[in-house]
């Protein structure tokens, strides 16, 4: 059974301090990891992804990735309220059925 | 416009009363596949499908099926609804080449059966 696990939060920070979201995975042969933001009610929206260990940097956000420990983090910095959200993690496999596996998703407060 | 589209985006209907929700996608994707989304549960996956004529249970395939009979379409059908069925669903479509493609999501259906 592969598993992802998140906090479910809530995780409440201020308005324009950096937000860390983690994200644990069991399958040692995951190949490819993403972050999606769902507001209430609406659907996923893919917000990064990565594959390679070490960072990427997307404008404010950044996702780190680390195979060794299991572990991929999405960073928001500058929040802002227009951030809150839950953010799922995501991450697939090379092989089998390429559909990925979503965690529970951490819900995020930013307060002005 | 790329996008998935669902119908319908709300039903309201009664235990046993056979309903489809369909999904269809313009990307020309291979990969199709539904979600439901409870409360503290997060997404989880009831089928999904690698192409035509080709599908497979995800996690929680009980009460449902589907059918991919063009590469487009990829209804979800319940037989016979039960309450336990009420949820927010989601149908999701991505390219089959390589695990890096993400999955593109329709605007779900919420389903309440009473």
């Amino acid at each position: 059974q592969k598993e992802v696990e998140q906090n479910s939060g809530p995780l409440s920070v201020p308005e324009g301090a950096i937000a860390s979201l983690n994200c644990t995975y069991s399958d040692r042969g995951s190949q490819s990891f993403f972050w999606y933001r769902q507001y209430s009610g609406k659907s996923p929206e893919l917000i990064m992804s990565i594959y390679s260990n070490g960072d990427k940097e997307d404008g404010r956000f950044t996702a780190q990735l680390n195979k060794a420990s299991q572990y991929v983090s999405l960073l928001i910095r500058d929040s802002q309220p227009s951030d809150s959200a839950t953010y799922l993690c995501a991450v697939r496999s090379s092989g089998g059925s390429y559909i990925p596996t979503f965690g529970r998703g951490t819900s995020l407060i930013v307060h002005p | 416009e790329a996008q998935v589209t669902q119908n319908p985006r709300y039903l309201i209907t009664v235990t046993g009363k056979k309903l489809t929700v369909t999904c269809s996608q313009n990307m020309n994707h291979e990969y199709m596949s539904w979600y439901r989304q409870d409360p503290g549960l997060g997404l989880r996956q009831i089928y999904y499908s690698m192409n035509v004529e080709v599908t497979d249970k995800g996690d929680v395939p009980e009460g449902y099926k589907v059918s991919r009979k063009e590469k487009r379409n990829f209804p979800l059908i319940l037989e016979s609804p039960s309450p336990n069925q009420t949820s927010l669903y989601f149908c999701a479509s991505s390219l089959y080449r390589d695990s890096h493609n993400e999955q593109f999501f329709g605007p779900g259906t919420r389903l309440t059966v009473l």
